[in-house]
């Protein structure tokens, strides 16, 4: 168990919705990571916060947006959704941004139909 | 940009055999860190293993060592004394230190383990 959670586990929905993935980055840790992974693919880095700022952005759709609360849990949120959008999102902390290890969260699985 | 290549899509071995990853990557950067990750069928990402390109001594953990050739740019995992357990994806990555220290990964490599 890595401290990082997210949920939903699983989430179905249809073309054209919007969903929000929640993320709860270890005790202490200022820096959270969200990732994509498509099918058999790598991870795709979309986004960094740290400590409720942005920090880095990849390559993440307009469709997408993230945030990271005052108590550092963090949402990512996919609206318009496409069929294309179906992968893993992984959340990923670290304490901060000078620290080199990342932890992961068990990922969510998005399927839309 | 850094781009990470993982040249083999698949590996098999034989159980307590020794089984070697290969990682390359390309950088114009002088420091930074490498890291090899296992995701086993559950899916969850595990760190197994991490360089800093400033150290010459190679990295190893238990029965997981790498062959960091800073030159030639290659981070390759040796696996010794395979087991089931090992069976899974593992992803190479590639962090630069510019402040945002965001992982950049190779495309994996699905290594099965043999009875």
């Amino acid at each position: 168990d890595s401290g990082v959670t997210q949920t939903p586990k699983h989430l179905i929905t249809a073309t054209g919705q919007r969903v929000t993935l929640r993320c709860s980055p270890r005790s202490g840790d200022l820096s959270v990571y969200w990732y994509q992974q498509s099918l058999d693919q790598g991870l795709q880095f979309l986004i960094q916060y740290y400590n409720g700022e942005e920090r880095a952005k990849g390559n993440i759709l307009e469709r997408f947006s993230a945030q990271q609360f005052p108590d550092l849990h963090s949402e990512l949120n996919l609206s318009s959704l496409e069929l294309g959008d179906s992968a893993l999102y992984f959340c990923a902390s670290s304490v901060s941004g000078t620290s080199y290890e990342q932890y992961f969260g068990p990922g969510t699985r998005l399927t839309v139909t | 940009a850094q781009t990470v290549t993982q040249s083999q899509p698949e590996m098999s071995v034989q159980e307590a055999e020794t089984v070697t990853l290969s990682c390359t990557y390309d950088t114009s950067e002088n420091n930074y860190y490498l890291f090899w990750y296992k995701q086993p069928p559950s899916r969850q990402m595990i760190l197994v293993i991490r360089q800093e390109a400033y150290k010459q001594q190679n990295a190893t953990e238990n029965r997981f060592s790498v062959n960091f050739q800073k030159a030639a740019k290659s981070f390759s995992l040796k696996i010794s004394d395979s087991q089931l357990g090992d069976t899974a994806m593992y992803f190479c990555a590639f962090m630069k230190l510019d402040g945002t220290y965001k992982y950049i990964f190779g495309t994996g490599t699905r290594l099965k383990v043999l009875a």
